[in-house]
């Protein structure tokens, strides 16, 4: 069976800090994706980052890096330079091949970033 | 701006009423979803469409009917729903249903009442 965690339901950071929000992921199936998405409380989820189980280089996008671990099956994503428009909820995705699709989410985690 | 669009962002219904989510994307993609998020939750699969064909039904209750009219809508029709079905309804696209193909696109959610 496919399962994503994330054992932080909130953090906190300071703006201008940079913080980890950890997810790790159980599937069986050599070939999936990786996602993150943001939540702002407006609803809507916002496409972060993309890391392919193949990919041998950890993703980066802007102030977004992914820190693969495969073998710990661990996806954390790492926000440098917090800004107070970050503060939404997190979640990490997978979907695995032959899931037709789906998207797999973990429960979450509420980052607040403090003035 | 979201390239998924989906309307009404906001639907207030009784238990009796027939009513509608719509969603529209123009990005070509071939792969189509519903997801329930009710509150402090992650989504939840409902439904995935693939090249207008259903692909996936997540053993949602018959009161929910989905509907493809074509590659670029996806509707989602409310029947006879109970106060418990009071939820965000998102709904997503994709270029396709391998998990290479990438990420999903959300919309901005309807948020559904049920009185």
């Amino acid at each position: 069976a496919q399962k994503i965690t994330q054992t932080q339901p909130g953090m906190f950071v300071q703006e201008k800090e940079a913080v980890t929000l950890d997810c790790t992921y159980d599937t069986s199936d050599p070939s999936y994706g990786l996602f993150w998405y943001k939540q702002p409380s407006s609803g809507e989820m916002i496409f972060l980052i993309y890391q392919g189980s193949y990919d041998q280089q950890n993703a980066t996008e802007g102030r977004y890096s992914l820190n693969f671990q495969k073998a710990r099956k661990s996806a954390n994503l790492v926000i440098s330079a917090s800004q107070l428009g970050d503060s939404a909820m997190y979640f990490c995705a997978m979907r695995v091949e032959g899931s037709q699709g789906n998207l797999i989410f973990g429960k979450g985690t509420k980052l607040s970033v403090k003035p | 701006d979201t390239e998924v669009t989906q309307t009404p962002k906001h639907l207030v219904m009784g238990m009796t009423n027939k009513k509608s989510l719509k969603c529209e994307q123009h990005m070509g993609h071939r792969a189509m979803y519903w997801y329930k998020q009710k509150a402090k939750k992650p989504p939840e699969l409902m439904f995935v469409y693939s090249y207008e064909k259903l692909s996936i039904n997540e053993s949602v209750p018959s009161r929910f009917s989905p509907e493809c009219p074509n590659s670029s809508l996806l509707n989602l029709h409310l029947h006879a729903l109970q106060p418990e079905d009071s939820a965000l309804y998102l709904c997503a696209s994709s270029r396709g249903l391998a998990a290479y193909t990438g990420e999903l696109f959300f919309g901005e959610g309807s948020r559904l009442t049920v009185l």
